[in-house]
């Protein structure tokens, strides 16, 4: 079984600061992982995934995380956030191979402050 | 390329009653799966179609069911329904053959009340 901790569930931010949203997850075994944003009334776009490889993954809108195995973690970071970045955030994880489902965290609203 | 549609966008049923929701994958995919967010929390997977078989499912009574047809596209059914299933209802869909990882993209949801 697999399960996902997102710790904060609200970071407020200042326009042009940096971000950090965190992600712990737990598995017993190989896993995918991923951040998804969901903005208001629509579904989920994916942010970037780790599959393997370099454990730090860049995604779309200057998003980056990092993955680290002994800690479980995988958080997400952006170094300068804008006003257009607040929506929700999600930290999800599947089985290792394809079409697997996913399992996600409780989410953690980014709201970006003028 | 359309993307993941779903209909009805929203949908008001009464307590007891019984449901359905529809989904189109994207072009060329053939994985369907459903997923309930209901509000303030994240997604929770029901089930995965597949080849007209639902070959997954996750943590949810027998009043969750689907189907798959032979163009890919999918519906969720919900009988009985509780005033705990109002959430918001996600299609994604797949490619499952191919590369060892396939992405889900989802679809707008259907906002589901339950009075």
């Amino acid at each position: 079984a697999q399960s996902v901790t997102q710790l904060d569930s609200q970071v407020p931010v200042f326009e042009e600061a940096p971000v950090e949203l965190r992600c712990n997850y737990s598995s017993s075994v190989s896993v995918y992982l991923f951040w998804y944003v969901q903005y208001p009334n629509q579904g989920l776009q994916l942010l970037l995934k780790y599959l393997s490889g370099s454990t730090l993954v860049k995604g779309i809108n200057g998003f980056e995380a990092e993955f680290n195995k002994s800690q479980t973690s995988f958080h997400l970071r952006k170094p300068s956030v804008h006003i257009s970045d607040t929506a929700e955030y999600f930290c999800a994880v599947s089985g290792s191979g394809s079409a697997r489902q996913l399992t996600f965290g409780s989410g953690t609203q980014l709201t970006v402050l003028p | 390329d359309a993307g993941v549609t779903q209909s009805p966008t929203h949908l008001i049923k009464t307590r007891g009653q019984q449901v359905t929701l529809r989904c189109s994958p994207k072009s060329g995919h053939d994985t369907v799966s459903w997923y309930q967010q209901a509000l303030g929390q994240g997604p929770q997977f029901i089930f995965q179609y597949y080849e007209e078989e639902e070959r997954q499912r996750g943590n949810f009574p027998d009043r969750f069911s689907g189907h798959q047809f032979p163009n890919y596209s999918s519906e969720l059914n919900v009988n009985a329904l509780l005033l705990g299933d109002s959430a918001l209802y996600l299609c994604a869909s797949s490619l499952a053959l191919g590369s060892t990882y396939n992405e889900q993209f989802f679809g707008p949801g259907t906002r589901l009340t339950v009075l």
